[in-house]
């Protein structure tokens, strides 16, 4: 069964940095392709970015709005992938998802404080 | 970036009751990768329908999705009360991958 577990979120000042995890159980990460979302409170989703499978390249896309600020990593011996998310604006306060083939997890709350 | 449009904004009705939402895409979605998913408050999405009329595991027979291109349709075909909730729907064929607004439906 595919498990996904966030963590790392919290709270932090406008121009700081959060690095959230995405731990998997019940399958390889590197032979999927992993997505973060998020949702700021009262508002609907917005994909964030994404890695791909180790076969189609891991290649990494983002969203405008993270794009040169947020990266996605992974690790293949801890079957994590991370989001490090830098300079922080309010605007990225939000809760963090990842996902895979349509399995979320819980989230991941990053508040950032002006 | 291909943008997605769910109509209606809301949508009230009763159960037992057919609800049909929209999702229109500004461009035509690659290999019809268009997903819906249900929302209820406090509670992380669940994915209902990929590639556009694929049911996801555990899924209810009573929601079913259609269209191909720009225009894809999530209907429910009789309500139940835990029914009640955001759908939205997501393309995931083309990066970025893009969100609709959403569509509530409620009593």
């Amino acid at each position: 069964e595919v498990q996904l577990v966030e963590s790392g979120g919290g709270l932090v000042k406008s121009g700081g940095s959060l690095r959230l995890s995405c731990a998997a159980s019940g399958f390889t990460s590197s032979d999927a392709q992993v997505n973060w979302m998020r949702q700021a409170p009262g508002k609907g989703l917005e994909w964030v970015g994404h890695i791909n499978s180790k076969s189609a390249g891991e290649t990494l896309n983002y969203a405008a709005p993270v794009k040169g600020r947020f990266t996605i990593s992974r690790d293949d011996l801890k079957n994590t992938v991370y989001l490090q998310m830098n300079s922080l604006r309010t605007e990225d306060t939000a809760v963090y998802y990842c996902d895979v083939r349509g399995n979320w997890g819980q989230g991941t709350l990053v508040t950032v404080s002006s | 970036e291909i943008v997605l449009t769910q109509s209606p904004g809301t949508l009230s009705l009763s159960p037992g009751e057919r609800a049909t939402l929209s999702c229109r895409a500004s461009q035509s979605v690659s290999n019809n990768f268009l997903a819906w998913y249900q929302q209820k408050p406090g509670q992380t999405p669940r994915l209902l329908i990929s590639g556009a009329s694929s049911r996801a595991t555990g899924i209810p027979d009573r929601f079913s999705g259609s269209g191909s291109g720009t225009d894809f349709t999530l209907t429910i075909s009789r309500l139940e009360p835990e029914d009640f909730a955001v759908f939205y729907c997501q393309q995931y064929g083309t990066s970025p991958f893009t969100f609709g607004p959403g569509t509530k439906v409620d009593f």
